[in-house]
This record gives structure tokens, sequence and C-alpha cells, in this order.
């Protein structure tokens, strides 16, 4: 069966620094992996999708993440965070068979000034 | 345009109530999906629709739970005899209906049964 770790919980950053939010899939096929954020008192909003092509993905918000099938990982990645990002973000794993989305639990991202 | 809406945003209801939930998906898009978000969860995959049809329901955690669509359009996802552990945020999403397409979700109801 499908599954998503997000071995990460809560992760604090300062304004300015660098962004890696950790997902690993477990899929026995190629999977369809997506990354969104829920930010406070709003709906999910994907920042970014992978089917197949290129590994490295880019989203809105200056997201990016990159597909390594070695390690079953699709992590998302920031250069330079902003207060701004300051939300919940979801890995999901989706597949060719089905429509539906395997979440992980989320990682909540805090940002200080 | 309109994204996805949910109604009511929040409800309380006493434990042994049943609830109805609704969702109205972006126009045009033909799949329609339910999800609960629990406190300290991941989203939990409920129920899918592809036009009026249910073709996966492994999500629904129990037969108190139910959902239809009509018209292939609004959705209502119905609970009955709710139990405190149906308290949750309900989501709804929908896309165009391909495994590819993108899932856009509404703004979730905020269920609390007391």
């Amino acid at each position: 069966a499908q599954s998503v770790t997000q071995p990460d919980i809560h992760i604090t950053v300062s304004e300015g620094a660098s962004l890696e939010l950790r997902c690993n899939y477990s899929y026995g096929a190629t999977p369809y992996l997506f990354w969104y954020v829920q930010s406070p008192g709003q709906g999910l909003q994907l920042l970014l999708k992978y089917f197949s092509g290129d590994t490295l993905v880019q989203g809105i918000k200056g997201f990016e993440a990159e597909f390594k099938r070695s390690q079953s990982s699709f992590n998302l990645r920031k250069p330079s965070v902003h207060w701004s990002d300051a939300a919940e973000y979801f890995c999901a794993v989706g597949t060719i068979n089905t429509d539906k989305l395997i979440f992980g639990t989320g990682t909540r991202l805090q940002v200080f000034p | 345009g309109a994204g996805v809406s949910q109604s009511p945003s929040n409800k309380v209801t006493e434990k042994g109530k049943d609830v109805e939930l609704r969702c109205d998906p972006i126009s045009g898009h033909t799949a329609l999906y339910w999800y609960r978000q629990s406190l300290g969860q991941g989203l939990e995959f409920l129920i899918y629709f592809q036009g009026n049809s249910a073709p996966d329901k492994s999500g629904l955690p129990s037969d108190r739970f139910s959902a239809e669509r009509t018209g292939g359009s609004v959705s209502t996802l119905t609970i009955q005899r709710t139990q405190q552990e149906d308290s949750a945020v309900y989501l709804c999403a929908s896309s165009l209906g391909d495994a590819v397409e993108t899932q856009y979700f509404g703004p979730g109801t905020r269920l609390l049964v007391l």
C-alpha cells in the first residue's frame, strides 16, 4: 500500500534562511507526488507536482522539489524563507490506478523574524 | 473563477445527532473528493466521485458515513449518530478527473461533536 512519511512534525527557521522539508513515500511503481500548503484558516493550495520527466520541479512562491527514486524522497526546498511562508506543508502521493491522494501527517513551519 | 466552496464553515452538534456537510465543486470538474483532517493527523481520504458515481468509498470509516452527489455537481456528506471521534475538519476537493489533474480544495467544514 502507498504511504507517505514526513519525519519532521515542526520546523523553525529564521526569515531569510534556507528551508528543506522532507518527504519519503512508499509505492511500487512511479508515483505522482505533490506538495500542498495550508495556511491558518485556509484550504490547501498546491505548491508543485511531479508526474514524470525532469526530477527537479519548480513551483509557486519560489519553492522547488526534487524527486529521488533511489531514496524514495520528494523533499521541498526554498532558498530564502519569508515570514509569510509560515504554514503547514503536506506531501502527498497519487497513483495512476486511483485518483485519491495519500497524504503525510504534515510539517508545521514557523518563521522567526 | 469561483473555487470549491463548503458549508457550513463550522458546525457544533451533540453526540447522536445527524449532520450534513455540503460541497460545491468548481464548475466543470467531474471528480470530487472528501477528506478528513483530524487534530494532529494528516488528511484521510474518505470517498471519491466521478460524476454521480462513487467508484471508491474505501475511506469511509463506518456505515454511519455516507455521501451522495447529484447532477454531477454538489455533494453532501452525511454523518449519522455522530460520535465525539467524528470531530475533525472535513475537506472537499475537485478536479478535472484524471489522476494527473490537480485537486483543488475547499476551506473545509470544522465539525465539533459535544
